[in-house]
């Protein structure tokens, strides 16, 4: 079973519209993250977050917006969509210090 | 800033060749070092790290070592499996910082053909 779910799976979505990326981990970690894969950048951190609250944030646009409503919920908020937002966008997790961050499958999300 | 290059884009092996893929790295401090692997849809899966000069990481067969003077980590294995198709990122982060925050190389596809 996947410890770290991530909703939806695929996402599309019309651009200008505002869109909610959900991740629940249940393996007792205490940081999130948020990272974004897309064919320029392979692999590209954005965002984590200890204890719920907001340690880096890698992302230059204020379009994106991570909220925590409980300690093992990180959600991202994205508005004013547009088609460069295109792209997988993967919720990871870590005991915070001493471990390597466990990824979830992933939201790939089609701007058109 | 800290950066992550893998050499190769692309490798294509067969079965029971010998896979190296190299990995080097431009960071201040002591960072620490990772392998991670990702098969088609899905997300990236850790393979294994190292913290420290020498050390050497290993898993499923696959291991690297943290070689801090040529400022490398290559990733190899003796015998590839057509299972091991896959991509493979070599990552980095810094230890007394943030160790979530992973800065990665751009990935080498790894194609084994039977």
């Amino acid at each position: 079973d996947p410890k770290i779910i991530q909703k939806p799976k695929y996402l599309v979505a019309v651009t200008g519209s505002e869109k909610i990326l959900i991740c629940e981990q249940y393996l007792g970690h205490n940081a999130m993250y948020w990272y974004r894969q897309s064919a320029k950048k392979p692999l590209e951190f954005m965002f984590s977050y200890s204890y719920q609250k907001l340690m880096d944030n890698q992302t230059a646009s204020s379009r994106f917006q991570p909220q925590s409503s409980k300690k093992n919920h990180l959600d991202l908020q994205i508005t004013a969509l547009k088609p460069d937002d295109s792209a997988t966008y993967f919720c990871a997790s870590s005991r915070q210090g001493d471990q390597a961050p466990l990824f979830g499958e992933g939201t790939r999300l089609s701007v058109l | 800033g800290d950066s992550v290059t893998q050499t190769e884009g692309q490798v294509a092996l067969s079965e029971e060749d010998f896979l190296t893929i190299h990995c080097n790295y431009s960071a201040s401090g002591y960072p620490a070092l990772f392998w991670y692997v990702q098969y088609p849809g899905e997300g990236p899966q850790f393979l294994f790290r190292a913290s420290r000069d020498k050390e050497k990481g290993s898993s499923r067969g696959f291991e690297a070592t943290y070689d801090k003077g040529t400022t490398s980590f290559h990733l190899r294995k003796a015998s590839v499996q057509e299972s091991d198709s896959a991509v493979y990122y070599c990552a980095l982060a810094q230890m007394n910082y943030n160790q979530g925050k992973l800065i990665f190389g751009q990935g080498t596809k790894l194609s084994i053909k039977p």
